[in-house]
């Protein structure tokens, strides 16, 4: 299938900072790409839709500000968690849906683990 | 989206077949049926999906009942490495679908030795 890459993998910061998550195509060109967060034991929470070339749409409940998104090319879309809190430690996935296909398949990236300090 | 219903958790013994449930009474006629599996601190993997026919790869069979109202994952010889919490998912496909994925709670599958 194709491949979603995610990077970092893991990260560490200090509270206050911001973090920058990528999530790259690797194979094909992806219009959509999906962000979601997972708390321990908890299933995949939706955060946002990310779209190439204009606004991401977020999910009621989650702060536009506090999550910026970037999609500024068809292979690559960024998460920001600005002014990072300990409760924003999480896994954060993204998904890229190959609009070629005629079911617009969705794959996911490997995860990027935040840790807030 | 439609929603579904799954058990929590299940068990399988090594080398026999698991097979999963998933409800989706609410399915409407256009809505696919999706499965996804996730292991521990990995991203979800995509496994199968299907309309109305049964579906078959090399991973598992998708069993959907006539009335769409319910379907079956079948992993024909489960190991160790497919334990996992798997994911069944209603959704609209085609490129006018806008694509997310809403998830459920799933069924943690655990393959015992």
């Amino acid at each position: 299938g194709a491949v979603v890459s995610q990077h970092p993998s893991w990260v560490i910061c200090k509270s206050g900072t911001s973090v920058k998550i990528e999530c790259r195509s690797l194979d094909f060109q992806a219009t959509t790409m999906f962000w979601y967060r997972q708390f321990p034991k908890q299933s995949l929470m939706l955060m946002a839709t990310s779209n190439e070339g204009s606004k991401a749409t977020y999910e009621q409940g989650v702060e536009k500000d506090k999550f910026l998104i970037n999609h500024a090319s068809l292979t690559l879309s960024t998460l920001t968690v600005t002014s990072a809190h300990p409760e924003d430690s999480s896994f954060y996935i993204c998904s890229a849906r190959d609009g070629s296909g005629n079911t617009g398949e969705l794959f996911f990236g490997e995860g990027s683990r935040l840790t807030v300090l | 989206d439609a929603k579904t219903t799954q058990p929590p958790s299940m068990d399988c013994a090594e080398g026999r077949a698991a097979n999963l449930p998933c409800n989706h009474s609410t399915i409407s006629g256009n809505e696919y049926v999706y499965w996804y599996r996730q292991i521990h601190s990995q991203g979800p993997q995509y496994i199968i999906h299907g309309l109305k026919n049964n579906e078959t790869n090399e991973m598992a069979s998708l069993i959907i009942t006539e009335d769409r109202k319910s379907s079956t994952l079948i992993l024909p010889h489960a190991t160790l490495r497919d334990t996992a919490v798997y994911y069944c998912i209603v959704r609209v496909a085609g490129s006018s679908n806008t694509g997310k994925l809403i998830f459920g709670q799933g069924t943690t599958l655990q393959v015992k030795p």
